[in-house]
């Protein structure tokens, strides 16, 4: 079965700040990875999604980028935070043809 | 992004009571899941439901596909303090992204 990590598990950032967040995955190979942000007691709104090393879809505009160097790192940036990128965000990976997906147990980042 | 119509929002039971709660789409699906989020937490998967009008318990957990695959429920019964979270329903389309509901916010009081 897969395990996610993601770290750091709480983060606060000054506005204007750079910001890097890495998920990786074990127990699987060339899994689709997702980066969701989650407002607080919201749902869940999907920032990137990538198929494979090197290939990134952004499904909304917004100040953060999203790179997989290899095929379980994914990470998730932005040069310059805003306090609107507050939020708790979370990775996830979803096996080659399998169904459903694991999560990571998130990152709370706090913009001030 | 799209997201499925969940209902209810938010309940607030006392501890015993059963509890229901619905996801329904414009769109058909051929997996149907739910998850649990507990407060500080990531989604964890519940219940995965792979056919048309099938019904699935897991401990006091009941979900059901729905027979026109464009809806599923979950029902807690005699539900306890660590029920307590966000409950998302999930629809897939063969291997497609997850399309999530809103969520279920369940608070239970003792």
């Amino acid at each position: 079965s897969q395990t996610i990590h993601q770290w750091p598990a709480t983060l606060v950032q000054p506005v204007g700040s750079p910001l890097s967040l890495e998920c990786t995955v074990e127990g699987t190979s060339n899994p689709n990875l997702y980066w969701y942000r989650q407002a607080a007691g919201r749902g869940l709104q999907l920032l990137f999604y990538s198929v494979g090393i090197g290939q990134i879809s952004s499904e909304v505009p917004q100040n953060l980028s999203a790179s997989r160097p290899q095929d379980r790192q994914f990470i998730l940036s932005s040069k310059k935070l805003l306090l609107s990128d507050s939020g708790f965000y979370l990775c996830a990976s979803q096996p080659t043809g399998g169904s459903g997906y694991t999560f990571g147990s998130g990152t709370r980042l706090t913009v001030v | 992004g799209q997201q499925l119509n969940q209902s209810p929002q938010s309940m607030f039971i006392q501890e015993g009571e059963d509890v229901s709660m619905n996801c329904t789409s414009s769109s058909i699906f051929n997996t149907w899941l739910w998850y649990k989020q507990d407060p500080g937490e990531g989604p964890v998967l519940l219940i995965a439901l792979y056919k048309a009008g099938e019904l699935t318990s897991n401990g006091r957990l009941t979900a059901q596909f729905g027979i026109t695959r464009k809806d599923s429920f979950l029902n807690i019964s005699a539900s306890i303090p660590s029920d307590v979270g966000i409950y998302f329903c999930a629809g897939q389309w063969d291997t497609d992204k997850l399309i999530f509901g809103t969520g279920t916010r369940l608070q239970v009081f003792p």
